[in-house]
C-alpha cells in the first residue's frame, strides 16, 4: 500500500497555463504539507494544513492555492504558470502535534516542467 | 544566519568505512532532529530521528545530538554502494511542525 501518493507524476505544461497537483496519504495522519525541490536540490516548505485548516503559508505567490478537502487529501492548484515555476513539487505528512510525534513522510513527487 | 547548515561538500567514502555527516542548526528552541536520505530522482526517505542528547542507534545508522552545541551528526558504519545518496538533516521546534532543512549532503560509497 501507498502511504503517501501524489499525481501526476509529470507535469509539463507552457507558461500561462493553470494546473493541479493531488495528494493523498493512507496513514491516518492529520498534518499534510506542500514542499518545493528545486535544481538546487533544496527542500522548502510551502504549506501545511491540520485537520483541514491552513497552518503554515510560506512566503508563495498568491497563484499557489492548496486546497484540503478532508484531512486525507491536499491539493495544489497553480495559475499563470511561469518558468520559474519548475521544480519537483513534494507532499508530506505527519501525525498530530498533539502527539508529539513529528516525523514527516513524503510522497513521491510531482516534477513540474513550464515551457 | 541559516537555520539549518550542512557545509561539507560531496563525501566519497570506501565500501566498509565510517562516513560521518554533521548538521548546526541556529534555533536554540529547537526539540527534534531528523535525517531523510535522498536517491537521485527519489523522494525524501526518513531514516532516523532524534530527540535528546546523546546517541541512538538504529542498525548500521547512528544519531548524535549535542544540543548545547546545536549539532546533530549521523554516522553510517560499513557502507554500502547503496549508501549513496543526499542526506537531508531536518529539525523543528516543539510544538511546531514546520520542518527546517538543510541543503544537503552527497555521499559516494566506492566499491
Amino acid at each position: 500500500d501507498t502511504a503517501v501518493s501524489q499525481t501526476p507524476k509529470y507535469l509539463v505544461t507552457q507558461m500561462g497555463n493553470d494546473k493541479s497537483i493531488k495528494c493523498e496519504q493512507n496513514l491516518g495522519h492529520d498534518t499534510m504539507y506542500w514542499y518545493k525541490q528545486d535544481s538546487k536540490k533544496f527542500l522548502k516548505i510551502m504549506f501545511s494544513y491540520n485537520n483541514k485548516e491552513l497552518i503554515i503559508n510560506e512566503t508563495v505567490p498568491n497563484r499557489f492555492s492548496p486546497k484540503s478537502p478532508d484531512k486525507a487529501h491536499l491539493n495544489l492548484h497553480i495559475n499563470s504558470l511561469e518558468l520559474g515555476d519548475s521544480a519537483v513539487y513534494f507532499c508530506a505528512s505527519s501525525q498530530d502535534l498533539l502527539a508529539g510525534r513529528y516525523e514527516q513522510y513524503f510522497g513521491p513527487g510531482t516534477r513540474l516542467t513550464v515551457t | 544566519q541559516k537555520e539549518v547548515e550542512q557545509n561539507s561538500g560531496p563525501l566519497s567514502v570506501p565500501e566498509g568505512a565510517i562516513a560521518s555527516l554533521n548538521c548546526t542548526y541556529s534555533d536554540r528552541g529547537s526539540q527534534s532532529f531528523f535525517w531523510y536520505r535522498q536517491y537521485s530522482g527519489k523522494s525524501p526517505e526518513l531514516i532516523m530521528s532524534i530527540y535528546s542528547n546523546g546517541d541512538k542507534e538504529d542498525g548500521r545508522f547512528t544519531a548524535q545530538l549535542n544540543k548545547a552545541s546545536q549539532y546533530v551528526s549521523l554516522l553510517i558504519r560499513d557502507s554500502q554502494p547503496s549508501d549513496s545518496a543526499t542526506y537531508l538533516c531536518a529539525v523543528n521546534r516543539a510544538g511546531n511542525n514546520r520542518l527546517a532543512f538543510g541543503k544537503g549532503n552527497q555521499v559516494v560509497v566506492i566499491p
